[in-house]
């Protein structure tokens, strides 16, 4: 199975300052379509995940552009260029080239 | 705009069955692989099964493989997970969501496996 490591575990963060969550699989995520399946996850506390980056890079209809994705091959980041309140929960990245799917283990991001 | 309603959970003994399900709208169902994913209390994410849109093919976790079964009805719109031999450890909250990437997820119902 496609392991996916996150770090950190946790991410404190001050309101307007960047945020950075790392992504690491243990194979490549490069399907033979010639796409890369690494998308990003949110979840709010007390609600269903959400869909935020779509393989690697883009973003999902109604998010906001202070959400990035980048990467590439087993290497990828999200990026948060200014917090808000709002982006408050736990991320999680998922790879979708290899079955079975498997998910990373989280990051919460909160308020420093 | 795509709705996704999940249903059925409940409190069932260890060894009991349950049946789920989620009523699609908002989309051609029939076009779309659909998948199951869990969440335990207090813990991430976990892929429980998948299943093409025709319904030809399906994907399982090992953690339920010969206990769990996918299958939708493309003239219900639904998706359905059959859950046997449920164990203490199948406890989560159950999602659906669309594709097999996940881009829309339903409100989730809750499984409890308990005496």
């Amino acid at each position: 199975d496609v392991v996916m490591t996150q770090s950190p575990l946790s991410l404190p963060v001050t309101l307007g300052q960047p945020a950075s969550i790392s992504c690491r699989s243990s194979q490549s995520l490069v399907y033979s379509d010639g796409n890369t399946y690494l998308n990003w996850f949110q979840q709010r506390p007390g609600q269903s995940p959400r869909r935020l980056i779509y393989k690697i890079s883009n973003r999902d209809s109604g998010v906001p552009d202070r959400f990035s994705g980048s990467g590439s091959g087993t290497d990828f980041t999200l990026k948060i260029s200014r917090v808000e309140a709002e982006d408050i929960g736990v991320y999680y990245c998922m790879q979708a080239p290899h079955w079975p799917l498997t998910f990373g283990g989280g990051t919460k991001v909160e308020i420093k | 705009e795509v709705q996704l309603l999940d249903s059925g959970g409940g409190l069932v003994q260890p060894g009991g069955s349950l049946r789920l399900s989620c009523a699609a709208s908002g989309f051609t169902f029939n076009y779309y692989g659909m998948t199951w994913v869990r969440q335990a209390p207090g813990k991430g994410l976990e892929w429980v099964s998948a299943i093409s849109g025709s319904g030809d093919n399906t994907y399982y976790a090992d953690s339920v493989k010969g206990r769990f079964t996918i299958s939708r009805d493309n003239s219900k719109n639904t998706l359905y997970l059959h859950m046997n031999s449920l164990r203490s450890e199948d406890t989560a909250i159950y999602f659906c969501a669309r594709d097999y990437s996940f881009d829309s997820w339903g409100q989730g119902t809750l499984v409890t496996v308990s005496s």
